[in-house]
């Protein structure tokens, strides 16, 4: 059974703070993705990242795949409220056409 | 608004009754997708099909549950004798497999789900 740990589970931070969250396998996944759902709201996709060492920026979010295709990490530099939700990384494996979720993190950015 | 919608949004059941939910993808998308998701966690995989045909269950798809994309656009999932423990968000996907390939990307757009609650 693939699993995808996710940590924190729950943050909580100051607006202007840095974080990372971190997404974890001992699984090689193809493809990965990284989603943030409000409440109430399906997941929206933020970034896919599918090689190995790919770094890949979103205003103050950095994405990074790990080097063995099994890890991947989100960095939010100078974190803001509206960055409050839960973010949820998803790995694909190569043949397959399902993505698998993460525990999840749930930031939460206070004013 | 020409994304994924899912109907009814929020259905409060008695145990041991049968329900119902729709899922409209996005118009030309063939990949559709089911995922349960339970407070606090990440959505689980249930099923997806390509166009009608249904091409993936996991082992979460206990026999209560059934699937359908009869004529390849909506969906229904079917719960029958709900149980406590059927309680969660039930959020659907769609997405079009060639459009993704051939911008190198694997995007699916998701619903706002179902919230159902079994009393």
């Amino acid at each position: 059974t693939q699993l995808l740990e996710q940590s924190p589970q729950f943050l909580s931070i100051q607006e202007g703070e840095n974080l990372t969250v971190y997404c974890n396998s001992s699984s090689v996944f193809s493809s990965l993705q990284w989603y943030r759902q409000e409440p109430g709201e399906g997941p929206v996709l933020l970034v896919t990242v599918v090689t190995g060492g790919e770094v890949k920026k979103l205003k103050r979010l950095t994405f990074q795949f790990g080097d063995a295709r099994k890890d991947s990490s989100l960095h939010i530099t100078a974190a803001q409220p509206g960055d409050t939700g839960l973010y949820l990384c998803a790995g694909a494996t190569s043949g397959t056409y399902k993505y698998i979720f993460g525990t999840g993190t749930r930031l939460k950015v206070l004013a | 608004d020409t994304g994924v919608s899912q109907d009814p949004r929020h259905k409060i059941t008695k145990r041991g009754q049968n329900v119902t939910f729709r899922c409209d993808p996005i118009s030309e998308h063939n990949r559709l997708y089911w995922y349960r998701q339970t407070l606090g966690q990440g959505p689980e995989f249930l099923t997806y099909f390509q166009n009608e045909a249904q091409l993936e269950k996991s082992r979460l798809l206990s026999d209560r549950f059934s699937a359908e994309r009869p004529k390849g656009s909506f969906s229904t999932l079917e719960i029958q004798r709900t149980e406590q423990g059927d309680s969660a968000m039930y959020l659907c996907a769609s997405t079009n497999m060639y459009r993704e390939a051939l911008l190198s990307t694997d995007t699916q757009y998701f619903g706002p789900g179902t919230r159902l609650t079994v009393l």
